[in-house]
């Protein structure tokens, strides 16, 4: 089945302790996104990558980090999370930048206390 | 990216056809709407694009009119299932990498 995978769906942390959410996509697609949304907020873009090795921020990329070493995973890494960075999590992808629609994965809830 | 507009939330039956209507009055001339719908706790799926005029899928139609300051989106014949958030989205061409500004949505909710 065609899927964005997120791994963990949950997490409870404390702040300054660096986790990582891991995304994997098994469409070969080119394009990937990390997003958080937040009551009120919509969804907000955080990084994004349009190959291997190829990221840039999106809208609200501080206290993130995120790498592309192969076309299938892109991890968000929080290094020192903070409270503020409660939220629920999706990551997304495109075929390639001409693509319609985004599949999004199912969502990590982190909670930072 | 364009700034649009929705209704925070709307009530319908089963067995009717809603439409959600979205204002986009700086649409600029290579933008492109689409519409995506979220359930609780998964994450948001597309659901139909389009430039101008009308486009049908097997899920709904979206309607833009010519002065494309606006569009409608059409599920027809909805059902309990369909209750969900409606997000509709104004940007760049298809792959353009920011495409996606997510404002707050259209809650649906369908009522039996």
């Amino acid at each position: 089945e065609a899927q964005v995978t997120q791994n963990p769906r949950y997490l409870i942390t404390v702040t300054g302790k660096k986790l990582t959410v891991t995304c994997s996509q098994n469409m070969n697609h080119e394009y990937m996104s990390w997003y958080r949304q937040d009551p009120g907020l919509g969804l907000r873009q955080i990084y994004y990558s349009m190959n291997v090795e190829v990221t840039d921020k999106g809208d609200v990329p501080e206290g993130y980090k995120v790498s592309r070493k192969e076309k299938r995973n892109f991890p968000l890494i929080l290094e020192s999370p903070s409270p503020n960075q409660t939220s629920l999590y999706f990551c997304a992808s495109l075929p390639n930048r001409n693509s319609y629609g985004y599949t999004f994965g199912s969502g990590t809830r982190l909670t930072i206390v | 990216l364009a700034k649009t507009t929705q209704p925070i939330s709307m009530d319908s039956y089963e067995g009717q056809e809603v439409n959600i209507t979205c204002s986009h009055n700086n649409i600029a001339t290579n933008d492109y709407i689409t519409w995506y719908q979220q359930f609780p706790s998964q994450g948001p799926r597309f659901i139909i694009q389009g430039y101008k005029t009308k486009v049908t899928n097997e899920v709904a139609s979206l309607f833009i009119p010519a002065d494309r300051k606006s569009s409608t989106l059409s599920l027809p014949r909805v059902s309990l299932s369909d209750t969900a958030v409606y997000y509709c989205l104004v940007g760049d061409p298809p792959g353009s990498a920011r495409q996606l500004t997510f404002g707050s949505g259209t809650q649906l909710t369908v009522l039996p």
